[in-house]
């Protein structure tokens, strides 16, 4: 069975820093590029980064409100998915789902596992 | 505001035929691939159309999507209970940079 499951989420004051973490199974990991998305409470869905394979060249993008503040990383070995958050502001408060980009290594296949997301509430 | 504009809400009675939109410009939709994702209230985002009109398997046929230009739409034909959701449509910022944009969303009420 595909999936993806994501922990770390917690209730922080401004100015904090967490890592969350998306664990893999079901799929070959390391062929897949993955992505984080946020859903901030009773909005849409906002991409926030992903990271490609390391076939690739293992390279990060990041939305515009999040660059320098976030990174994303992963281990193959350990078939995770992290996103390290620092200088947590109010408006990060969201759920933070990790998303396969083509689980199966083709990337336009789009975002095709869900976690079932992680709530991080900065207060 | 999301470059992608989706029409808040949508409706229909079951059995009936509904449309959603999402107009974008050049260099989102018009330049690359749109997905639209069905998001059931309390639940994770579920993938329904990838490549502007393919399904992945297990979406039902009732499902489709398609593109003209800039702008893309999702069809449900034969609205059924099960399908009150919110739609979100998605494509790449741009061609470079491969950030991904999501419209506003669409709630659809079967009535």
């Amino acid at each position: 069975e595909l999936q993806l499951v994501e922990s770390g989420g917690d209730f922080v004051k401004p100015g904090g820093s967490l890592r969350l973490s998306c664990e893999a199974s079901g799929f070959t990991f390391s062929i897949a590029w993955m992505s984080w998305v946020r859903q901030a409470p009773g909005k849409g869905l906002e991409w926030v980064g992903r990271i490609k394979r390391n076939v690739d060249g293992g390279t990060t993008d990041y939305a515009t409100p999040v660059k320098g503040r976030f990174t994303i990383s992963r281990d193959d070995s350990q078939n995770t998915l992290y996103l390290q958050i620092n200088s947590l502001k109010p408006e990060d408060t969201a759920v933070y789902y990790c998303t396969t980009e083509g689980y199966g290594g083709d990337y336009y296949s789009g975002m095709d596992v869900w976690g079932q997301g992680t709530t991080v509430t900065v207060s | 505001q999301s470059l992608l504009t989706q029409t808040p809400s949508a409706s229909g009675t079951p059995g009936q035929r509904v449309a959603i939109s999402c107009s974008g410009s050049s260099s989102n939709i018009g330049g690359n691939y749109v997905y639209w994702y069905q998001q059931v209230p309390g639940t994770a985002p579920k993938l329904l159309i990838y490549r502007n009109n393919q399904r992945p398997s297990g979406v039902p046929d009732r499902f489709s999507g398609s593109k003209s230009g800039t702008s893309a739409s999702l069809v449900i034909s034969g609205l059924r209970s099960e399908d009150e959701a919110h739609y979100y449509c998605a494509t790449w910022g741009d061609s470079l940079s491969g950030h991904v944009v999501f419209g506003g969303g669409t709630k659809v009420t079967v009535l």
